[in-house]
């Protein structure tokens, strides 16, 4: 089981504003970064340090932090935005590399 | 630009050891501030972390994984490795090779996270 928990699926109407939390006690202390994988692909990174875009990212996609939960959002989902989103941190202790269980974004 | 490209046997049989090996192009693995990992994900499933290497040689591993992997660096190569001795079943999946940065805020805080990723390669094993 993943110290980082998502919700396993969400769904958002086209150009809607959507948003991907990821819970977990590390994350009062750890820091999200966030990733996008499309079928068949590798993992994109698309949000560091909290809130930050890698070049490249659109600017509707943003990240912020409050409490235990971390939150991915995109505001006017997109057709191409429809994909696996995973959280990554830290587990309590500090030690360890951890994932969420991912979040399949569909776009209606 | 900096590219990772694992590569390694794709079929493996029980107790067998995987070896797999990430080439770093465009880029030097001695770069300070780079550390690179290993991630693997089964089929269908989520991503796990398996662990990280720095070019000095220093190691940090998962928990769950711990007892059966090493990972390694070949500086002269510029290439880092994952060995995963005893293989069961539930050890097919797609295996990433990864670099690991991380940047200071405002605040002094580090932030890691993997920026880069090979495209994956799929070991599968079955008898």
């Amino acid at each position: 089981s993943s110290e980082l928990t998502q919700d396993p699926a969400v769904s958002a109407a086209l150009g809607q504003t959507v948003r991907i939390t990821c819970q977990g006690d590390s994350l009062r202390t750890y820091s999200a970064s966030w990733y996008q994988q499309k079928p068949r692909q590798a993992p994109l990174l698309v949000i560091y340090g909290r809130d930050n875009r890698p070049s490249g990212i659109p600017d509707r996609f943003s990240g912020s932090s409050s409490g235990n939960t971390a939150s991915l959002t995109i505001t006017g989902a997109q057709a191409e935005d429809e994909a696996d989103y995973y959280c990554k941190s830290r587990d309590t202790s500090g030690n360890y590399v951890v994932f969420g269980g991912g979040t399949k974004l569909t776009v209606l | 630009q900096l590219q990772l490209q694992e590569s390694g046997p794709g079929l493996l049989k029980p107790s067998e050891t995987l070896s797999l090996t990430c080439t770093v192009s465009g880029g030097s693995i001695t770069t300070p501030t780079y550390y690179w990992g290993w991630i693997r994900q089964p089929p269908g499933k989520g991503l796990g972390w398996i662990g990280t290497i720095y070019y000095t040689g220093s190691t940090y591993y998962g928990p769950s994984l711990k007892s059966r992997v090493t990972i390694s660096v070949d500086t002269s190569k510029n290439q880092f490795s994952l060995k995963l001795n005893s293989v069961t079943a539930a050890d097919t999946a797609v295996y990433y090779c990864a670099r690991r940065v991380y940047y200071y805020d405002s605040s002094g805080y580090r932030h890691w996270y993997f920026d880069l990723w090979g495209r994956g390669t799929l070991v599968t094993v079955s008898s």
